[in-house]
C-alpha cells in the first residue's frame, strides 16, 4: 500500500514550456486534491476532483488544468508555465466518508 | 468568509519548554479542525484532529469555540519536534469539503 505518490519529484522548466504532474492513490479514495504550497501563504487549492471523469476548480486555478481519467490518478497541467508557478506541488486524497486529507510526497517546480 | 489564522511564522523555543502554536478560525458553520505536521521536506502528516480528543507525540489541542481557536501545545517540546506546523479547518462549500489550511508556523526547537 504506498498511498499517495507524486511524479516527478523534482523538475526545472524554462518559461513557456510545458509539463504534467502525475498523482496516483491505490486507497480507492473518491476525492483528490491538487495543492500549491508557497512560502508564507500555505496551501493553496489548485483544482480538485469529486470522482472519476469530474474535475473543478479550487482557490487558483489560472494556468492551470487536470484531468481525472481513472479513479486513482489525477493529473495537473501546466499548458506554458511561469516564473510564478515556481513551487512545492501537493497532491492529496480522502475517502468520501472522511474529512481527513492524505498528502503525497510533493513536487518540487521551478520554472526559470 | 472562511479564515484560518495562525498568527506566528516562527515559533523557537528550547528543548523542555512549553509549547504553544496558536491557530484561530472563522466560520459559520460547525467547525472541524486538524493540524497537520511536515517535517523537513517531506508530505503532511495528519498530526491531531479535534473530533478525536486524543494525544500524539505528547501534542493536544483544544476545540474553543467561544474563542474561535484551536491552538496546539505541548508541555515539554523535544528537538524532533521541529517542524511546520499548519493548522486546517473542513468547510463545506457547494456541497463538497475542503480543507482551508492556516499559513503555518515554523517550530523551531534547539538544544
Amino acid at each position: 500500500n504506498a498511498g499517495v505518490t507524486q511524479t516527478p519529484k523534482f523538475r526545472v522548466l524554462k518559461t513557456g514550456q510545458s509539463m504534467t504532474l502525475l498523482c496516483a492513490q491505490d486507497m480507492n479514495h473518491e476525492y483528490m486534491y491538487w495543492y500549491r504550497q508557497d512560502p508564507g501563504m500555505g496551501l493553496r487549492l489548485i483544482h480538485y476532483s469529486v470522482g472519476e471523469g469530474t474535475t473543478a476548480k479550487g482557490e487558483v486555478p489560472d494556468g492551470y488544468n487536470v484531468s481525472r481519467l481513472k479513479k486513482q490518478n489525477f493529473l495537473l497541467g501546466l499548458e506554458s508555465a511561469a516564473p510564478s508557478q515556481t513551487s512545492v506541488y501537493f497532491c492529496a486524497s480522502r475517502y468520501s466518508g472522511e474529512n481527513e486529507q492524505f498528502f503525497g510526497p510533493g513536487t518540487r517546480l521551478t520554472v526559470l | 468568509a472562511q479564515r484560518v489564522t495562525q498568527p506566528e511564522k516562527l515559533l523557537s523555543v528550547f528543548k523542555g519548554a512549553p509549547v504553544e502554536l496558536k491557530c484561530n478560525y472563522s466560520y459559520s458553520g460547525s467547525p472541524e479542525l486538524f493540524w497537520y505536521v511536515q517535517y523537513s521536506r517531506q508530505r503532511l502528516q495528519l498530526l491531531l484532529r479535534h473530533i478525536s480528543r486524543e494525544s500524539i507525540k505528547g501534542f493536544t489541542a483544544d476545540l474553543n469555540k467561544g474563542e474561535t481557536s484551536f491552538h496546539l501545545k505541548k508541555p515539554f517540546a523535544q528537538e524532533e519536534d521541529s517542524a511546520m506546523y499548519y493548522c486546517a479547518l473542513s468547510i463545506m462549500n457547494t456541497g463538497f469539503q475542503k480543507l482551508v489550511f492556516g499559513t503555518g508556523t515554523r517550530l523551531l526547537v534547539s538544544p
